[in-house]
């Protein structure tokens, strides 16, 4: 069954420091992985879109990697701000795209 | 943001009501997207137009009706709604492809929908 699970679900870190957020998945065929920040009442954002054969990828303070052998990615938050509290959305592309439930991120001062 | 609007961006109607949702891409692209997303699960998709055709509808219940009048506008009515169809529903658009394809999905704000 194809599926994208996150972790953690929820986050909670100081302004200023970094975190990790995790994304594990059982999709096949696999096209691409995205990364999508949702900001509470918004739509969602895309940050990163990772193909095959890309192991890093950045966007200013947000870096994503990919391991396609072992079918993980991770999304690398630096140096955090308090902007950065939001729900951040892992999606597999295959013949369909598969969503996370997401992690929901709190950034406090 | 602006690339995709969404109109209203809050509804609370009742079970007997006919509404609808409107969306508008200003991107000039010829997909567009209809999304359900309810507290704690994945965003799920309801339908997909390309160039102003349905080309996909995963099983929603008739009670939701989508129009797509041209590739800019995407409508999605409403009528004789469930208290569980309550959700943020998302509209996104993107260059015309299947749901999987590469091209980037551009996200409206979406309608925070509650059914009394």
């Amino acid at each position: 069954k194809n599926q994208v699970e996150q972790s953690p679900q929820s986050l909670i870190i100081l302004e200023g420091k970094n975190c990790t957020l995790q994304c594990n998945y059982t999709v096949s065929p696999f096209s691409n992985l995205r990364w999508y920040k949702q900001d509470t009442g918004r739509g969602p954002v895309s940050l990163t879109i990772m193909t095959f054969s890309e192991n890093t990828k950045s966007n200013g303070r947000y870096t994503a990697t990919l391991d396609a052998d072992t079918k993980q990615s991770s999304l690398h938050i630096t140096a955090s701000q308090l902007s950065d509290s939001a729900s951040y959305i892992c999606v597999v592309s295959s013949d369909k795209l598969i969503f996370g439930t997401g992690t929901r991120l709190q950034v406090f001062p | 943001e602006t690339g995709v609007t969404q109109t209203p961006r809050h509804l609370v109607m009742g079970m007997t009501n006919k509404k609808s949702l409107k969306c508008e891409q200003h991107l000039g692209h010829n997909a567009m997207y209809w999304y359900k997303q309810s507290a704690k699960k994945p965003l799920e998709l309801m339908f997909v137009y390309n160039f102003k055709e349905q080309t996909e509808n995963n099983s929603v219940p008739s009670r939701f009706s989508p129009e797509c009048p041209n590739s800019s506008h995407l409508f999605l009515h409403l009528h004789t709604l469930q208290p569980e169809d309550s959700a943020l529903y998302l509209c996104a658009s993107s260059q015309a492809g299947t749901e999987g394809s590469p091209y980037e999905q551009y996200f409206g704000p979406g309608t925070r929908l509650t059914v009394t």
